[in-house]
């Protein structure tokens, strides 16, 4: 049972437009929300992370958004560059443990 | 200051053997995580080890272990090694200093491949 689902495999977009990449949710009590950047042969850098108590939050080029009703986060890359090229983690975890739970990940590939 | 590295970076081994994987963690981070990665999946969480204590562990069968020593490094030992363990092994350090909501630093992995 996957309690985090990024269902997009993969994601092309042009450089310069906007990259949103998705992550869904099954469990109510996560309440804090990570995404991850991989580039190959490398580990998962920490990208931005959101609060439950938060609907948004921004640094620089990105933004996350969380809608808890719908338990749907979604990346907002803007404008969209061809470092950003990589695998894209969502994690999540509960105030019960320290726990995260991971999503399949989305690989996001930036066209000149 | 150094990241997270983690040796040997590539491992093949045969069905039914063991093997050690070694994690040095950022200086000063005390919390060691280890995560296995497969093609298609996210990254499932092994246990995690904090002051040389195992605080937390996934679903993972026995033959999967783990211990971390004074200095902070980690070793992960798997038994009796079957198909299905050929994945990517991530290690990740924390500063634990405020629990799990500290950002997780990760090393570069053990690529490990079962014949």
């Amino acid at each position: 049972d996957q309690q985090v689902k990024q269902n997009s495999p993969s994601l092309s977009v042009q450089e310069g437009r906007i990259s949103i990449l998705n992550c869904d949710y099954t469990n109510s009590m996560f309440d804090y929300f990570l995404w991850y950047k991989k580039y190959p042969a490398e580990g998962p850098t920490f990208l931005i992370s959101i609060s439950s108590i938060k609907d948004k939050n921004e640094d620089g080029r990105f933004t996350v958004f969380l809608n808890k009703s719908a338990k749907h986060l979604s990346l907002h890359i803007v404008p969209s560059q061809p470092g950003d090229s990589a695998v894209y983690f969502c994690a999540a975890s509960a105030d019960s443990n320290y726990q995260l739970i991971w999503g399949a990940g989305t690989k996001l590939i930036i066209k000149p | 200051k150094a990241g997270v590295t983690q040796t040997p970076r590539y491992l093949i081994k045969t069905r039914g053997q063991q093997v050690t994987l070694s994690c040095s963690p950022i200086s000063g981070h005390r919390s060691v995580s280890w995560y296995q990665q497969t093609p298609g999946q996210g990254l499932q969480f092994l246990f995690e080890y904090f002051s040389e204590t195992q605080r937390n562990k996934g679903n993972f069968p026995g033959r999967f272990s783990g211990r971390q020593f004074s200095n902070s490094r980690s070793e992960m030992n798997v038994s009796t090694l079957e198909l299905g363990d050929s994945a990517l092994y991530l290690c990740a350090s924390s500063l634990a200093t405020s629990g799990r909501r500290d950002t997780q630093y990760f090393g570069p992995g053990t690529r490990l491949t079962v014949l």
